[in-house]
């Protein structure tokens, strides 16, 4: 079975651009996760969606931080103008239950904002 | 406060020896229990998890992890270490009534060959 596919693996761009990292979930699951992942901070949820439903975007850290789940298959997370403290590496995560704690994540978007 | 702490940010092991990292929790509610796994340039990997029952469990390359209550710990065992355990790993604790895990920082484990 094919695991959670992020795109793109590394994304090098220039403070204010526009940034789009993307997501398609384990085919059944109904929770997605955005994380992000620095040493300085290390893990850190920025949004949860279940059933293709943002439930809860406290750890978007400014407005400049957007995410979309149009529909069971498919995740966005736009960063709109990107700074250089965006940099990172960016992961999402699917789970089969709400509360199960049990995360199947991509293999990550590396984020660079020069 | 929710906090999970892992005491040791690096260790270093060799090749054939057991290895034991260590995880506190402070939780309210009944914790879920987990470790999580990631290799260089991946994402994480789950390798085992602990809801309720048999406080030994054991999970995926051989690893085991103990839940002890009294002691607010949940630390990951393998009798011998490979090369290819060489990673970072992650403890992370939950409940039944919040998606939300709380996760320690992360234990890197070197291996001498």
């Amino acid at each position: 079975d094919a695991g959670v596919i992020q795109s793109p693996r590394h994304e090098v761009t220039e403070m204010g651009q526009e940034v789009t990292l993307r997501c398609k979930p384990i085919s059944g699951h109904n929770s997605l996760f955005w994380y992000r992942q620095t040493m300085m901070r290390g893990l850190e949820l920025l949004i949860y969606f279940n059933n293709n439903v943002p439930i809860d975007d406290s750890g978007m850290p400014e407005d400049r931080f957007s995410a979309k789940m149009p529909n069971a298959s498919f995740s966005t997370l736009k960063i709109q103008p990107s700074e250089p403290r965006d940099s990172a590496v960016y992961f999402c995560a699917s789970s089969p239950g709400l509360y199960t704690g049990e995360l199947f994540f991509g293999e990550g978007s590396r984020l660079t904002v020069l | 406060a929710q906090s999970v702490t892992q005491p040791d940010i690096h260790i270093t092991v060799s090749e054939g020896a057991s290895l034991e990292l260590r995880c506190n929790y402070s939780y309210g509610a009944t914790p879920y229990l987990f470790w999580y796994v990631q290799s260089p340039g991946q994402g994480l990997q789950l390798l085992l998890k602990y809801f309720s029952g048999d406080t030994l469990v054991q999970g995926i390359k051989g690893f085991e992890a103990e839940f002890k209550r009294s002691q607010s710990s949940f630390n990951l065992r393998k009798p011998s270490v490979h090369w290819s355990d060489a990673a970072e790993y992650f403890c992370a604790v939950g409940s039944d009534s919040n998606y939300q895990l709380i996760w320690g920082a992360g234990t890197k484990l070197i291996i001498k060959p």
